[in-house]
């Protein structure tokens, strides 16, 4: 069955650094979005993306974050300056043609900031 | 704002029992209700959709229900197995265009054998 695909799945980087997490959506999915998911708190929207621009953001993604597709398949998340508070796990997830289809996670990245 | 709850927090019944998983939701505007599990470390596996104009899914042992008005959703296992010990969440889609789905907590689930 299609998956979606998240790389790495752990990511260890010092405070300030820039990092980016990369997902490759399902391949014939038009909408993706990316969530958080803080230690022992709830799964957070972050963003969606469809034709190549943001849909819908929301007010957790503050200009650190930025999104893009950068070619056919893979679909990234980058965060300018990470601050110890950006500790969490992020999942991509990807739907077929709209939000309102079931939206299909990846097993996420553990992003830990030092 | 939308806000998801969800009832219990835990659960642990022996293998073999019917359980009911509940769900509610403060805005009634919602496009639909998606309920996920979680295993430990992993990411969320879609179980079930309902879209708002639905009043239940099933698939297999699972069935899922869904009252709209009164803003409540719950998740029915049926016989429930060892092999269904996860944290089951449950998701709403908003209505006024929103893309993204606001989660509840969880119900972290295990059966024992």
């Amino acid at each position: 069955e299609p998956e979606v695909t998240q790389t790495p799945s752990h990511q260890v980087t010092q405070m300030g650094q820039e990092v980016i997490l990369r997902c490759v959506p399902i391949s014939n999915h038009l909408y993706f979005y990316w969530y958080r998911q803080i230690l022992g708190q709830k799964v957070e929207f972050l963003v969606s993306f469809y034709n190549n621009e943001i849909s819908e953001k929301s007010e957790i993604f503050d200009d650190q974050f930025s999104v893009e597709r950068p070619d056919g398949s893979n679909f990234t998340l980058k965060i300018r300056s990470t601050k110890l508070e950006d500790s969490a796990m992020y999942f991509c997830a990807s739907s077929e043609v709209s939000p309102n289809q079931p939206q299909h996670f990846g097993d996420g990245t553990r992003l830990s900031i030092l | 704002k939308q806000e998801v709850t969800q009832i219990p927090a835990a659960l642990s019944v022996p293998e073999g029992e019917n359980l009911v998983l509940n769900c509610s939701f403060t805005d009634s505007a919602i496009y639909n209700l998606q309920w996920f599990r979680q295993d430990p470390g992993k990411g969320l596996t879609s179980l079930l959709l309902i879209q708002s104009s639905q009043r239940e899914q099933t698939s297999g042992r699972l069935n899922a229900s869904l009252d709209k008005s009164s803003g409540r959703s719950t998740l029915y296992i049926a016989a429930s197995q060892p092999g269904d010990s996860a944290t089951y969440l449950c998701a709403v889609r908003s209505g006024g265009g929103a893309d993204g789905l606001t989660f509840g907590k969880g119900t972290h689930l295990i059966i024992q054998p």
